[in-house]
């Protein structure tokens, strides 16, 4: 059974950083490409940024929103992803997702994790 | 930046169509994604590829994409079905991704 855990929200002040931890289990890990998702009290999704895999350098990809702030990691050897957020600000308020989808073989596949509630408030 | 473009909200009654409107640049050379969220639930994946189902979603669901425009059609809607619908796609680098501004689809 795939699993999507995390962790690591709570609240900070404006300025402040967070890393978001995603914990990973039963699906390929290593070979998906891992996106984190948010969502303000609300308001519809935003796509956060991506960070592909290993056979493909691990490279990342941001929204211009959080460009710059965030910056997405993987550590295929603890199944884990993680979203470090500097220079928080208020509107960065919102549930974080992180989340995979692609081909395992021929099939799609689509998780998402519960999600993890980030106040940034003084 | 790159910017998806769905209606606010489509009301159907119990058993008519609903048709769910995506408008973006790319979406004649990118695939187009749709979820359904329903509220305090994370998404739900009902069409990927434009017009593929993933298993266990019914099939009413169905998605199609032409020109600049990906629609998700449900056809004879359920009460369940009401939920707000995103469409999902890439730009057409391929590097960023981004939803639709939404659409509440309601059923009464």
């Amino acid at each position: 059974e795939v699993h999507l855990v995390e962790s690591g929200g709570g609240l900070v002040q404006p300025g402040g950083s967070l890393k978001l931890s995603c914990a990973a289990s039963g699906f390929n890990f290593s070979g998906s490409a891992m996106h984190w998702v948010r969502q303000a009290s609300g308001k519809g999704l935003e796509w956060l940024g991506r960070i592909r895999s290993k056979d493909n350098n691990d490279a990342t990809g941001y929204a211009a929103s959080v460009n710059g702030r965030f910056t997405i990691s993987r550590d295929d050897s603890k199944n884990m992803a993680y979203l470090q957020m500097n220079s928080l600000k208020t509107e960065d308020t919102a549930i974080y997702f992180c989340t995979s989808h692609g081909y395992g073989g021929n099939v799609f596949l689509d998780f998402w994790g519960q999600g993890t509630l980030v106040t940034v408030s003084s | 930046s790159y910017e998806l473009t769905q209606p606010p909200s489509v009301s159907v009654s119990p058993g008519q169509t609903a048709r769910i409107t995506c408008s973006g640049d790319a979406l004649p050379k990118k695939f187009a994604y749709w979820y359904q969220q329903r509220s305090g639930q994370a998404p739900l994946l009902v069409i990927y590829d434009d017009n593929k189902r993933p298993s266990g979603i019914p099939e009413r669901f169905s998605g199609s994409s032409s020109g600049t425009m990906a629609t998700l059609t449900i056809s004879g809607a359920q009460v369940e079905d009401e939920a707000d619908y995103y469409c999902y796609s890439p730009d057409i680098s391929g590097d960023q991704f981004v939803f639709g501004t939404g659409t509440k689809v309601t059923v009464l």
